[in-house]
């Protein structure tokens, strides 16, 4: 099974609207990252969270971390087009280590 | 500014082949991390560089992949006698330090096809 798991794996969402995607870890997680994917562009790097309880945003993504639930969420306000792309939990189950742990993505369909 | 970068983009090859990967990193970035993502499934870890050692190579999926760093700059992954199981996109990528704290930076990756 899968360390990091992500849901939903794909989602297909009306411009404008609200969405959130989450991830969740088997284990303790001492760092988690969100990633965002595009065809050709590598992966492009979003925001990381490292404490329970934090949330970060990003012009319209915002991200927390539940420790307590070893899950962390990304939601994207009024969505556009431009949001579409696959998206990407990474992270650290190994305190101060380089080997990040991804989950499997989740391909985000925005229609105009 | 430079970001990372990989080459080639595409590469097709026959069952057998060798194939050399390559990967350009930020600029004074010091470590420099591997990792493959097959069709539909996450990034799998493969190797890690800090300067030009490579402290864990576990990650490896066998003893047909090697990589070498030069210096704090250019790494190649090489793929022997390929596989069709070897079809996959190569990401690499860099940061400043050796730390899971920073950010790494990734490459646009390689899309290595093994007929």
């Amino acid at each position: 099974s899968q360390e990091l798991e992500q849901s939903p794996q794909s989602l297909i969402v009306q411009e404008g609207k609200n969405l959130t995607i989450n991830c969740t870890s088997s284990k303790t997680l001492y760092g988690l990252y969100w990633y965002k994917q595009k065809y050709g562009e590598g992966l492009i790097f979003l925001m990381m969270l490292q404490k329970g309880g934090e949330e970060k945003s990003h012009e319209k993504i915002t991200a927390k971390l539940d420790e307590k639930k070893q899950q962390s969420s990304l939601h994207i306000t009024a969505s556009q087009p431009s949001h579409a792309g696959i998206y990407l939990c990474g992270a650290d189950h190994t305190s101060g280590t380089y080997k990040y742990i991804f989950g499997t993505g989740t391909r985000l369909k925005v229609l105009a | 500014g430079a970001g990372v970068s990989q080459s080639p983009s595409n590469k097709v090859t026959e069952k057998g082949k060798d194939v050399e990967l390559r990967c350009d990193p930020i600029s004074g970035h010091t470590a420099l991390y591997w990792y493959r993502q097959r069709l539909g499934q996450g990034l799998e870890f493969l190797i890690y560089f800090q300067g030009n050692s490579a402290p864990d190579k576990s990650g490896l999926p066998s003893d047909r992949f090697s990589a070498e760093r030069t210096g704090e700059s250019v790494s190649t992954l090489t793929i022997q006698r390929t596989q069709q199981e070897d079809s996959a996109v190569y990401l690499c990528a860099s940061s400043l330090v050796r730390s899971s704290y920073n950010e790494q930076f990734f490459g646009p990756g390689t899309r290595l096809t093994v007929l």
